[in-house]
């Protein structure tokens, strides 16, 4: 059971839309920053979205991401086939003093 | 460019040891918190341990307190993870992860290396 709840998966067609929800709780999200990761197959994750909302050089501004009190979300638009990966949110949990990721989604891009 | 490259990952029977390393290039190591995350086979990512850049402070996931010690050596530009008491569910691949800015922003990644406890 992870400390931050996602989807596990979500679809949607290439070119199209979709929306990554992150769910938390005050110790994490609701007082840190939340982070994105992108793992596509059989590669080492790669940070997507830092401090909320930044992209750090390199990646595409189809990326975005948001935070609104314990909740955070990824978007991506213009879908393509090379963005099926899973996605996990992270972040810092002040109560536990541990860092915290999400059980992550899988993304399919039909 | 940014290089990490873990090592030591290996089979071993639960009860036993191991020393995971990380070698660094590309960046002033001694400047980044470090990290480091695991993820179980087919499973998502978690988060092990991390430590401090000059190492005064250090945290652990409960599961792992009191069998695993971070720690590094800035002079060598390396990172370590000592694993004692290794159990099955200790299973996955570790990666070695930077931490750059705020807390938990996760910016590099190595490979990663496997652990096998089997029993």
């Amino acid at each position: 059971q992870s400390v931050l709840t996602q989807p596990p998966s979500v679809s949607a067609a290439p070119g199209q839309k979709v929306i990554i929800s992150c769910s938390g709780s005050t110790s994490n999200i609701g007082n840190n920053y939340v982070s994105w990761y992108q793992q596509l197959p059989g590669t080492a994750p790669k940070l997507l979205m830092y401090e909320n909302n930044k992209r750090p050089s390199g990646i595409p501004d189809r990326f975005s991401a948001s935070k609104s009190g314990t909740s955070a979300t990824l978007g991506i638009t213009g879908l393509q086939t090379g963005d099926e990966a899973d996605y996990y949110c992270g972040a810092w949990d002040s109560s536990l003093r541990v860092g915290v990721f999400g059980g992550g989604t899988k993304l399919t891009v039909l | 460019e940014v290089q990490l490259v873990e090592s030591g990952g290996g089979l071993v029977e639960p009860g036993g040891s191991l020393r995971l390393s990380c070698a660094v290039s590309g960046f002033s190591f001694r400047t980044y918190s470090m990290n480091w995350v695991r993820q179980a086979p087919g499973k998502g990512l978690e988060w092990v341990s991390s430590i401090s850049k000059s190492a005064s402070s250090t945290f652990y996931i409960d599961s792992v307190k009191g069998r695993f010690t971070i720690s590094r050596d800035n002079a060598k530009n390396s990172l370590y993870l000592q694993m004692n008491s290794l159990r099955v569910e200790d299973t996955a691949l570790y990666y070695c992860v930077t931490e750059g800015g705020a807390p938990q922003v996760l910016d590099h990644w190595g490979q990663g290396t496997l652990v096998t406890v089997y029993s």
